[in-house]
């Protein structure tokens, strides 16, 4: 059983409107990951933290993407405007800070339609 | 640039045969593979892993062959079951890095 907690397990928004998901780590682990997979299985690294400082992010999430992981508060990953091609599964990962083995969370399906 | 491939993109295999799924990977750096299982609906949970200073990795019915030379790896699943249909996928890392992820395996084991 996965001991990282994905929320919503579904997210349906609208062209244009805001999608924000949540994700708590599993305890313990300070380095929590988010990644976009789609419809083809292909995984891409969106950004990654280590106890709530960015380590790396890609470029995309610099635009409409945003993340945070505030002390004591669960993580988060916001989409400010969403577009059809964001529609995917995003999943949370937490590890130790050898950042070696993720524990992933279910998921939270995003449909943007 | 894809990092890490994988082949074949799907796998169809009787209970109780072997199945192999095959994997490559480009950067040299690589010193972490980790084999992740992923069904339906449900987030990758990791399955086996191996690191670059060994070439063999078993698990019970799993089991990882590393080639650092050729950097190649591949997962054998013994003595298959319904059970195993699933998605895996490959994935490469180095010194506290990211994981990157192959584009995976689609597994059926029939009855």
């Amino acid at each position: 059983n996965s001991k990282v907690i994905q929320t919503p397990r579904y997210l349906v928004k609208g062209q244009g409107q805001k999608a924000k998901m949540r994700c708590i780590p599993e305890k313990g682990h300070p380095v929590v990951f988010w990644y976009q997979q789609n419809k083809n299985n292909e995984f891409k690294f969106l950004i990654n933290f280590q106890n709530q400082e960015v380590l790396q992010q890609i470029d995309m999430t610099e635009k409409r993407f945003s993340a945070e992981c505030p002390s004591n508060s669960p993580c988060s990953l916001e989409i400010q405007s969403s577009e059809a091609g964001d529609s995917a599964l995003y999943l949370c990962a937490s590890s130790g800070t050898g950042g070696e083995r993720l524990f992933f969370g279910h998921g939270t399906k995003l449909s943007v339609l | 640039q894809q990092q890490v491939r994988q082949s074949p993109q799907s796998l169809t295999v009787w209970e109780g045969e072997t199945a192999i799924l095959n994997c490559s990977y480009e950067n040299s750096a690589f010193d972490y593979f980790p084999w992740y299982q992923q069904f339906p609906g449900e987030g990758p949970a990791l399955l086996i892993s191996i690191l670059s200073v060994s070439d063999k990795k078993e698990d019970g019915r799993f089991t990882i062959f590393f080639n650092k030379r050729e950097k190649k790896l591949s997962l054998h699943i013994a003595d298959s079951q319904p059970g195993d249909s699933a998605t895996y996928f490959c994935a490469a890392s180095y010194s506290n890095n990211r994981i990157f992820f192959g584009d995976g395996t689609q597994l059926v084991v029939k009855p």
